[in-house]
């Protein structure tokens, strides 16, 4: 079956420009997650979405960064007013989200998205 | 507050020996660890995890350990191949299971 995927593979953008980065999780997955990688550091969550609602949002960086999630599928990370500082790898996982106290269900996740900001 | 730390920004092992990655902690709620390799240009896989209800587990080539007074635990992969070669992160769930929190990373080289 499919894997996550996530578009576009790459973004360059002029500073104080939007841009919104599409995820596709795998079929059926009720979690989503969104992760960022800047250079030399680990993953970075972000936002997680149970269905098509987001009971964490955390790790969120400012206002001007948002996320949604329609029909419990795609989901659409935004950042307005982009900075230099948001250049990174932008990382969507999802799972089944049947986590419980001693589970924990395996994120699986897709190739990311580059994003640029000159 | 970085709290999975991967001191260790890259490791070179040659063929066939012994990769020893190592992975620090700081947060004693931690009770389940997971290990993702990562390829150039490609997301995190999932490699082998570890419950804190035991020290040790092993799937074919790869064991993590797992020392919880020492908030430290260890993948090894032996016999190591070239194909091995990949960015190793070590990552715990936060706040019921929902959220990954992850180390720096470490690149694994194998030299032929």
């Amino acid at each position: 079956g499919a894997g996550v995927s996530q578009s576009p593979s790459n973004k360059v953008t002029e500073k104080g420009k939007d841009v919104e980065l599409r995820c596709d999780p795998i079929s059926g997955h009720t979690a989503l997650y969104w992760y960022r990688q800047s250079l030399g550091q680990g993953l970075e969550f972000l936002i997680y979405f149970q269905g098509n609602s987001a009971p964490d949002k955390s790790g969120l960086p400012s206002d001007r960064f948002s996320a949604e999630r329609t029909g419990g599928s795609v989901s659409t990370l935004t950042i307005q007013r982009t900075q230099q500082e948001d250049s990174a790898v932008y990382l969507c996982a999802s799972s089944w989200g049947l986590a419980t106290r001693h589970f924990t269900d395996t994120q699986y996740f897709g190739p990311g998205t580059r994003l640029t900001v000159l | 507050d970085q709290q999975v730390k991967q001191n260790s920004p890259s490791l070179s092992v040659q063929e066939g020996r012994i990769s020893i990655l190592n992975c620090d902690y700081t947060n004693s709620m931690f009770d389940y660890f997971l290990w993702y390799k990562k390829y150039p240009a490609e997301g995190p896989t999932f490699l082998i995890s570890i419950s804190s209800i035991k020290d040790k587990n092993e799937d074919g080539r790869f064991t993590v350990f797992l020392n919880k007074s020492a908030k430290h635990l260890s993948l090894h992969i032996v016999p190591s191949q070239p194909g091995d070669s990949a960015v190793y992160f070590c990552a715990a769930p936060l706040q019921g299971a929902q959220k990954l929190v992850f180390g720096q990373g470490t690149r694994l080289t194998i030299n032929p």
